[in-house]
């Protein structure tokens, strides 16, 4: 199994629609990230977390929320999404450095969202 | 406001030829990463360098870092069509930081 498992896969809606995208991790990390990939301008930080009483915003928050229902698990949610939202999202975790004495990110596979 | 930008946006080589990408930044860092992302799926990461170091080896994967001129390079020795991939860059201005600045990335096409 994936150390960092994001579902759905894929997924398609409508404007206006809420859509939750779920993340959870076997890593025991306690940071977790939500970013946005969108063509030819890398990867931009929406949300990140500590643990789950500590949510942060990135650099392109609005429009979303996030809840971090427990160590292992981030969840994002477009409470009503727009067209310009269609992007592929990843989750990410990471120990900050209490390891590998920097921040290495392990990232999931990825959610593509398409609003319509 | 991205930090890291990339050159080329995209390269095509053979199979047995290196390749060599380069990442300019912005500001100072503490580190500054290479992910590779295979087409469509999540990054991973490949090799690290310290703001006091100035080269890094990791199997075919050469990384060398000038602070004085805020720029990296990733080499890849004898690339295989398996290095097909797209390639960024990360930096990070303190070591413990949430906030990893991506660059845009370099599309590596390697033909057999």
């Amino acid at each position: 199994d994936a150390d960092v498992t994001q579902t759905p896969r894929n997924r398609i809606t409508k404007t206006g629609k809420r859509i939750m995208l779920e993340c959870s991790q076997t890593k025991g990390h306690d940071r977790m990230y939500w970013y946005r990939q969108d063509p030819g301008l890398g990867l931009r930080l929406i949300y990140y977390s500590f643990d789950v009483k500590d949510i942060n915003k990135g650099e392109i928050s609005d429009g979303y929320s996030v809840s971090r229902q427990a160590q292992a698990k981030f969840s994002l949610s477009l409470e009503s999404a727009i067209p310009n939202q269609t992007a592929l999202y990843f989750c990410a975790t990471s120990d900050r450095g209490q390891i590998s004495g920097a921040n290495v990110l392990t990232f999931g596979a990825g959610s593509r969202l398409t609003v319509l | 406001s991205q930090q890291g930008e990339e050159d080329p946006q995209a390269l095509s080589i053979q199979e047995g030829e290196n390749a060599t990408m380069n990442c300019s930044y912005k500001t100072s860092i503490n580190n500054l990463q290479w992910y590779r992302q295979n087409s469509g799926r999540g990054l991973v990461h490949l090799i690290l360098i310290r703001s006091n170091e100035r080269e890094k080896h990791s199997g075919r994967l050469r990384v060398t870092l000038d602070t004085s001129k805020k720029s990296s390079s990733l080499l890849i020795t004898a690339s295989r069509a398996a290095d097909t991939a797209s390639y960024f860059c990360a930096t990070a201005r303190s070591y413990n930081t949430d906030k990893l600045i991506f660059g845009t990335g370099t599309r590596l096409q390697v033909f057999p």
